[in-house]
């Protein structure tokens, strides 16, 4: 069976420190994945995507950027956080085709202060 | 642009009713809409997965149904308990941004001992 991976947990950063967000998926191959941000009182955000190594898809502007360097591995970055970055975080994965489900892992709760 | 709304915002229920929550989406051209849980602090967790080409899915004691050409949704969850106490979401995957979930604001529901 198919399991994401999501660390750290909870992380309470500075304003202007670096950020680094890791998620992992087992079980699966060649997967779709997903970045996205639930911030308070508010839906869920899509942030990035990719679709393969190397290939990520931004749909907000912002100081946050992601990578893929292995196929099951995707990364959250920032350089400088803002207090705006606050956030619960969460990655999701769906097999490689149009309108596949999406699967959720369990979140890193991001304070920045 | 795609935009998900879901009515009531909360609901709170005596334990043992059927109960009923809705969503309604903007652009009809969906490649399907999901149902997730989400309990606090905690991932998203994926209950039903409707295509666009289908009228309903089921899972135990829910129930998804889907009308693709009014833009609504409902989740049915029937003889509820305690433990059904939480968030529910629900999201559609559009035919254009196909890789992209549009989220609603999600009904936290509470069924009362």
């Amino acid at each position: 069976s198919q399991t994401i991976h999501q660390w750290p947990a909870t992380l309470v950063q500075p304003v202007g420190s670096p950020l680094s967000l890791e998620c992992t998926v087992e079980g699966t191959s060649n997967p779709n994945l997903y970045w996205y941000r639930q911030a308070a009182g508010r839906g869920l955000q899509l942030l990035f995507y990719s679709v393969g190594i190397g290939q990520i898809s931004s749909e907000v502007p912002q100081n946050l950027s992601a990578s893929r360097p292995q196929d099951r591995q995707f990364i959250l970055s920032s350089k400088k956080l803002l207090l705006s970055d606050s956030g619960f975080y969460l990655c999701a994965w769906s097999v490689r085709l149009a309108g596949g489900e999406q699967f959720f892992g369990p979140g890193t709760r991001l304070t920045v202060l | 642009k795609q935009e998900v709304t879901q009515i009531p915002a909360a609901l709170s229920v005596p334990e043992g009713e059927n109960l009923v929550l809705n969503c309604s989406f903007t652009d009809s051209a969906i490649y399907n809409l999901q149902w997730f849980r989400q309990d606090p602090g905690k991932g998203l967790t994926s209950l039903l997965l409707i295509q666009s080409s289908q009228r309903e899915q089921t899972s135990g004691r829910l129930n998804a149904s889907l009308d693709k050409s009014s833009g609504r949704s409902t989740l049915y969850i029937a003889a509820s308990q305690p433990g059904d106490s939480a968030t529910y979401l629900c999201a559609v995957r559009g035919i254009q941004g196909a890789q992209k979930l549009v989220f609603g604001q999600g009904t936290r529901l509470t069924i009362n001992p």
